[in-house]
This record gives structure tokens, sequence and C-alpha cells, in this order.
């Protein structure tokens, strides 16, 4: 099994829906992330989090909010989905420390119409 | 506020040439440490070394090194007789070490590196 594993690895939703990706990891670290991938942009960081208590908004969190429903579960929502929120979503884990690499999932491919 | 840059944005070789990265990135911070992804077509990152910034020795890893140069602020990937399961896109990543606990992550934009038969 993955070490991080998101769900649903695709979708295609409408604009105005409420969607949301999950992700669980079983490396038992305490932080975890959700990145954006745009085409000639990279990953930029949506929202972390630093244990179950903590959340901390990334570079470009507005329109999306996230839950952290225990250690190994974090997932993303986008309130009210639209087209330029189409993109691949990335989760990913790592253990404390500035000097730990980041675990990522597969990523989800969102398609907003 | 820290960047990464990665300037090339495509390349393409012919299998067994030698391919280098550049990346070259801007911190205040006098502790940081940098890492760099493969992205296959597949599509998950997978990590494939870390650096840190008191630590300059080149290091090398197979057909892989790494070549990190403070006074420049490089930090170079050089792929040696380049294989088509190289293909893939490749992140730069820097964490900036301020003590303040973020340890946020940032990329550059990635290169897309094509290997041709």
């Amino acid at each position: 099994d993955a070490d991080v594993t998101q769900t649903p690895r695709n979708r295609i939703t409408k604009t105005g829906k409420r969607i949301m990706l999950e992700c669980s990891q079983t490396k038992g670290h305490d932080r975890m992330y959700w990145y954006r991938q745009d085409p000639g942009l990279g990953l930029r960081l949506i929202y972390y989090s630093f244990d179950v208590k903590d959340i901390n908004k990334g570079e470009i969190s507005d329109g999306y909010s996230v839950s952290r429903q225990a250690q190994a579960k974090f997932s993303l929502s986008l309130e009210s989905a639209i087209p330029n929120q189409t993109a691949l979503y990335f989760c990913a884990t790592s253990a404390p420390g500035p000097n730990t690499e980041a675990f990522f999932g597969q990523g989800t491919r969102l398609t907003v119409v | 506020a820290q960047k990464v840059t990665q300037a090339q944005t495509e390349i393409s070789v012919v299998e067994k040439e030698d391919v280098t990265l550049d990346c070259v990135y801007e911190t205040r911070d006098t502790t940081y440490y940098l890492f760099w992804y493969k992205q296959p077509p597949s599509g998950e990152l997978v990590f494939l070394i870390r650096r840190n910034s008191f630590d300059e020795q080149n290091e090398i890893s197979g057909r892989y090194s790494w070549n990190f140069q403070k006074s420049t602020s490089s930090f170079n990937f050089t792929i040696t007789a380049s294989q088509v399961v190289d293909s893939a896109v490749y992140f730069c990543a820097l964490i900036p070490y301020s003590g303040a606990g973020s340890y946020q992550l940032t990329f550059g934009k990635g290169t897309k590196l094509s290997v041709i038969p």
C-alpha cells in the first residue's frame, strides 16, 4: 500500500459544486500538506497542518478549506468550485524538522467545468 | 521571502547524453535545506536528494550527481548517460530554517526532461 493515499484520483465537477478531496497516510507523521500543481507553475502550498489541532494557510488558500480529522487524515474542500481550480492536487506528509523529505500521494486530477 | 528558479522549462536530449538541470535559489536565512524531486509521467513525486546549507560537498549516486555552490546560490543536478526512464519533470525545492518552525517547502516551476531513444 502507498504511504500516502488520495481519493478520488480523478474527478470532474461542475462550477458551484462543493467537493472534498481526501488524504490518508500511514507514515505516522504529524505534518500534512495540500499542494496544487498547474502547468508551468510548479507546486504551490494551499494549507498545511503540523498536528491535529494546528491548521495554517499556505500561499493560495482562498477558495479552499481543510479538515484534519485525525493524525493520518487531512481533507481539502472546495466550497464552491470554479474553473480556475482545475489542477492536479497533491497531499503530502513529513516528519518534524526542516531537513526531512516530504512523501507525496499520487495526486488527484480535478476538472471543474 | 524565498524563491527557487529553474530557468530551463524543457530539455530534450538523446539517450546516453549527459544533461544538467539548473536550480538557483534565494533566501535570507543562513540555514536552509535544498531538495530535488522527480515527477515521472505517472504523476507521483519522488524524493531524490536533500542537502543542507552547511554541507557543500558534491554528491554522486549512480548516474546522478549534484553540485551545490553557495557562492552562486545554485544546486544543479546532472544525469550522466541519460536513459529513457529519466524522462520526467524535475523539481528543485527549498526549506529555509529561521527557527520559527514553519518549514515550508518552496518549489521551483520544474524542468521537463525528455530523453529520446
